[in-house]
């Protein structure tokens, strides 16, 4: 089955500890992006990767990492979380089309950020 | 980067034709317009996607102006499962700015 899959789903931690959200697809995907949610912002683009080892910044990259190093995966970092990155995230992946066209996005479950 | 305005939110009956339009002047030449529905806990699903006119899948319509300045969804005989919110995307490839998206509440 087609899916983009993110890890963990839940997470309560504290200020300063580092922590890793994973995302990985299995559709041999070229683009993959990490957005954030919260209520009343929509969602907002963190970082987005053209293909491997090609990032870039979104709208909101402040206090985030990514890497892309295999082509399904694309990990996203907090060095050192705090309270303000408390939100909802969701990885993305899609087809890089012709003319830059928008190819459909195929979003995983989201991964659900507690930091204290 | 083309940024859109959509209605915060709409109300409906069942049975009822709903349409949601969404504002972006500044789309670019190459951009295409692209229709996302999210459901509570979920991730955002593709719902359709077009470039100028009319698009029309098993599940919506999407009416594209002329100019492309906006872009209209069209929800034929919704029902309470279509309760959920509704993006409009504009953009090419690389950076996407999602509106705030439309919550649409559909009533028996």
């Amino acid at each position: 089955e087609a899916q983009v899959t993110q890890n963990p789903r839940y997470l309560i931690t504290v200020t300063g500890k580092k922590l890793t959200v994973t995302c990985s697809q299995n559709m041999n995907h070229e683009y993959m992006s990490w957005y954030r949610q919260d209520p009343g912002l929509g969602l907002r683009q963190i970082y987005y990767s053209m293909n491997v080892e090609v990032t870039d910044k979104g709208d909101v990259p402040e206090g985030y990492k990514v890497s892309r190093k295999e082509k399904r995966n694309f990990p996203l970092i907090l060095e050192s979380p705090s309270p303000n990155q408390t939100s909802l995230y969701f990885c993305a992946s899609s087809r890089q089309g012709h003319f830059n066209s928008n190819q459909p996005q195929h979003f995983g479950d989201g991964t659900r950020l507690s930091i204290l | 980067l083309a940024k859109t305005t959509q209605p915060i939110s709409m109300d409906s009956y069942e049975g009822q034709e709903v349409n949601i339009t969404c504002s972006h002047n500044n789309i670019a030449t190459n951009d295409y317009i692209t229709w996302y529905q999210q459901f509570p806990s979920q991730g955002p699903r593709f719902i359709i996607q077009g470039y100028k006119t009319k698009v029309t899948n098993e599940v919506a319509s999407l009416f594209i102006p002329a100019d492309r300045k906006s872009s209209t969804l069209s929800l034929p005989r919704v029902s309470l499962s279509d309760t959920a919110v509704y993006y409009c995307l504009v953009g090419d490839i690389g950076k996407l700015i999602f509106g705030q998206g439309t919550e649409l509440s559909v009533k028996p």
